[in-house]
């Protein structure tokens, strides 16, 4: 049982570069998050998906752009990079229900540098 | 705008002692609240959660959940240096679609 797995852990791009942050879980969670994190601006989040088959936008949805692909995937895309999109990327998920109902758990987080 | 406001820190305690953290937030619709602990360079982990007035122990963690004044405490007994970490709390606002909205996290240092 992995919980919740991003990859790539490490990414360097070019400004303009475009790339793909992959999440899965196998959890059976329903929901599914994208968040970034930089320093002095806590979580913030991105999109979200509340059940498979649907998308919508969190705070900071510019330049993203989100696939659920299935129950347990959840892509981000990043279109044309530019340097205010260095940050550290993590992905969660949640279901509803039971002792943990709404309870997020995360990924380890994928460190992205765009120069 | 829903806030959840936490003090940055940095909260500094010697090893032994009780850690108290506090949070508010500002609505008095918020359902569900939410610790979680950030160690440098990791994701967040849940450490508790509380949904009802009162208090919810789990090992040297008590969640303290307080509506009628809006504030959520974790207190942390016999602190230990490896409970230094940022301590994130989040809140389920009624009607945002069960989205967590997250204060900026205190940081702990338990000093030995």
């Amino acid at each position: 049982n992995a919980g919740v797995t991003q990859t790539p852990k490490f990414q360097v791009l070019k400004t303009g570069q475009s790339m793909t942050l992959q999440c899965a879980q196998d959890m059976n969670h329903n929901s599914m998050y994208w968040y970034r994190q930089d320093p002095g601006m806590g979580l913030r989040l991105i999109y979200y998906s509340a059940s498979e088959g649907t998308t919508d936008k969190g705070e900071v949805p510019n330049g993203y752009n989100v696939s659920r692909l299935n129950k347990r995937e959840f892509s981000l895309r990043l279109e044309s990079a530019a340097p205010s999109q260095t940050s550290v990327y993590f992905c969660a998920s949640s279901t509803i229900g039971g002792t943990s109902t709404d309870t997020q758990y995360f990924g380890p987080g994928t460190r992205l540098t765009v120069l | 705008q829903k806030e959840v406001e936490q003090n940055s820190g940095p909260l500094s305690v010697p090893e032994g002692a009780i850690a108290s953290l506090n949070c508010t937030y500002s609505d008095r619709g918020s359902q569900s609240f939410f610790w979680y602990r950030q160690y440098s360079g990791k994701s967040p982990e849940l450490i508790m959660s509380i949904y009802s007035n009162g208090d919810k122990e789990d090992g040297r963690f008590t969640a303290q959940l307080n509506k009628a004044s809006q504030y959520v405490s974790l207190l942390i007994r016999d602190s230990q240096p490896s409970d230094s970490a940022t301590y994130l709390c989040a809140v389920i606002y009624a009607g945002n679609n069960r989205k967590l909205i997250w204060g900026l996290g205190t940081s702990l240092a338990v000093n030995p």
